[in-house]
């Protein structure tokens, strides 16, 4: 059974930086691409960034592009986020999430809550 | 806004049965996109309920079930249940976005 493990979430001033992680068991790590999605209080799912199965292609939501770096170590079977520059609206939960070959994301993280307030 | 449109909420009583929307257009359901579904309860993991629009994940009861046509598809809900009250959110991809993913904003389902 895959398992996701999201760490790495807190309370950060805005134009901080937080790094997050999603440690992975359960299933062969590097044959898979990997998503971040986010749920902003009161609001739906919304994507945040996308890397595929050996590290390309990457993708971002606008909202997000070149504030925030997805990378993945199928060493460690671990996918990260690296987030620059937040602002408020970037307080949400996030979480990592499997890609499966028929287009959805068949496992979720738990999530990690990342609160952006001065 | 999301690009696939859910009804915010929708109820029903026990042993009922309740039917999700999710409308989309011709770059995105009606391009030939899956949808697939998820169930999300507040503080805990999404989970996949159904895949490649009518595809149950293993341990997912058949009270569920999924269809589409034409722009458009549907979660069904039968026997509802007290525990199937969630967020329920659709999902596909879009050809005007480069390949990237959508959600519907999602359905919060009330069981009375």
């Amino acid at each position: 059974q895959a398992q996701l493990v999201e760490s790495g979430g807190g309370l950060v001033k805005p134009g901080g930086s937080l790094r997050l992680s999603c440690a992975v068991s359960g299933f062969t790590f590097s044959d898979y691409h990997m998503y971040w999605i986010r749920q902003a209080p009161g609001k739906g799912l919304g994507w945040v960034s996308y890397i595929g199965s050996s590290g390309s292609p990457i993708y971002y939501a606008d909202s997000v592009k070149g504030r925030f770096t997805i990378s993945r170590d199928d060493a460690k079977k671990s996918l990260y986020l690296q987030m620059n520059s937040l602002r408020a609206e970037d307080t949400a939960v996030y979480y990592c999430a499997k890609g499966a070959p028929s287009g959805s994301l068949d496992y979720w993280g738990q999530g990690t809550l990342v609160t952006v307030s001065s | 806004q999301s690009v696939l449109t859910q009804p915010p909420s929708v109820s029903g009583a026990p042993g009922q049965r309740v039917t999700i929307s999710c409308t989309g257009s011709s770059s995105n359901i009606g391009a030939g996109y899956d949808v697939h579904w998820y169930q999300h309860l507040p503080g805990t993991a999404p989970k996949l309920l159904i895949y490649g629009n009518n595809n149950r994940p293993s341990g997912v009861p058949d009270r569920f079930s999924g269809s589409k046509s034409g722009t458009s598809a549907s979660l069904a809900i039968t026997g509802l249940q007290a525990e199937d009250e969630a967020d329920y959110y659709c999902q596909s991809y879009d050809s005007s976005l480069s390949g990237w993913g959508v959600f519907g904003g999602g359905t919060n389902l009330i069981v009375l």
